[in-house]
């Protein structure tokens, strides 16, 4: 069982670049969410969405797009990379219920130069 | 606004000690609280969670306690080891209502052998 599946672990890209992070998750699990991990910010929220077809902004959502075309995928898509956006990025997952725990991706380092 | 907060960074204890790792949270329409711990290179795990509609529950060497009343929760871990060396993270919840999971910047422990 794989459970989430991010790639890539490692990304380095130059400003302006786009570039899209896979998230894969094999627990038909129908939430799935984008976080991002700063220092001293904690885990805070980008995108995150119900169901396939289903998507919502969270807290941190300028300068990404996300679309979820089947319940396994959730890919988020950086538009024009910025330095800002050099962060570490999780993907997670949970079953239905609000309550259910979360289980996250290994995450994705990314460097925005 | 930071809505959960752990105010202490860091936290350094002897093995077999107890650790008590401190979280609060101002937005009083939380009511499901969840710790996850994080290892270096690797994505967060689920630990324990509570429900507002109890102050206790144990799971193990790990404890969480809530003071409805304080907004303050609390991890136990009795007795601390090595391998409990991580970062912890609070997070919050509003249940049948917000698909949004707030957490807090984090804290590092760090058990001492």
């Amino acid at each position: 069982n794989a459970g989430v599946t991010q790639t890539p672990k490692f990304q380095v890209l130059k400003t302006g670049q786009s570039m899209t992070l896979q998230c894969a998750q094999d627990m038909n699990h129908e939430y799935m969410s984008w976080y991002r991990q700063d220092p001293g910010m904690g885990l805070r929220l980008i995108h995150y969405s119900v169901g396939a077809g289903i998507t919502d902004q969270g807290e941190v959502p300028n300068g990404y797009n996300v679309s979820r075309s089947t319940t396994e995928d959730f890919p988020l898509r950086l538009l024009s990379a910025a330095p800002s956006q050099t962060s570490v990025y999780f993907c997670a997952s949970r079953g239905w219920g609000v309550n259910e725990k979360l289980f996250f991706g290994s995450g994705t380092q990314l460097s925005v130069l | 606004d930071q809505q959960v907060k752990q105010n202490s960074p860091s936290l350094s204890v002897q093995e077999g000690r107890i650790s008590i790792l401190n979280c609060d949270y101002t937005n009083s329409m939380f009511d499901y609280f969840l710790w996850y711990k994080k290892y270096p290179a690797e994505g967060p795990t689920f630990l324990i969670s509570i429900s507002s509609i109890k102050d206790k529950n144990e799971d193990g060497r790990f404890t969480v306690f809530l003071n409805k009343s304080a907004k303050h929760l609390s991890l136990h871990i009795v007795p601390s080891q090595p391998g409990d060396s991580a970062v912890y993270f609070c997070a919050a919840n509003v249940q049948g209502g917000s698909e949004k999971l707030v957490f807090g910047k984090g804290t590092k422990l760090t058990v001492n052998p």
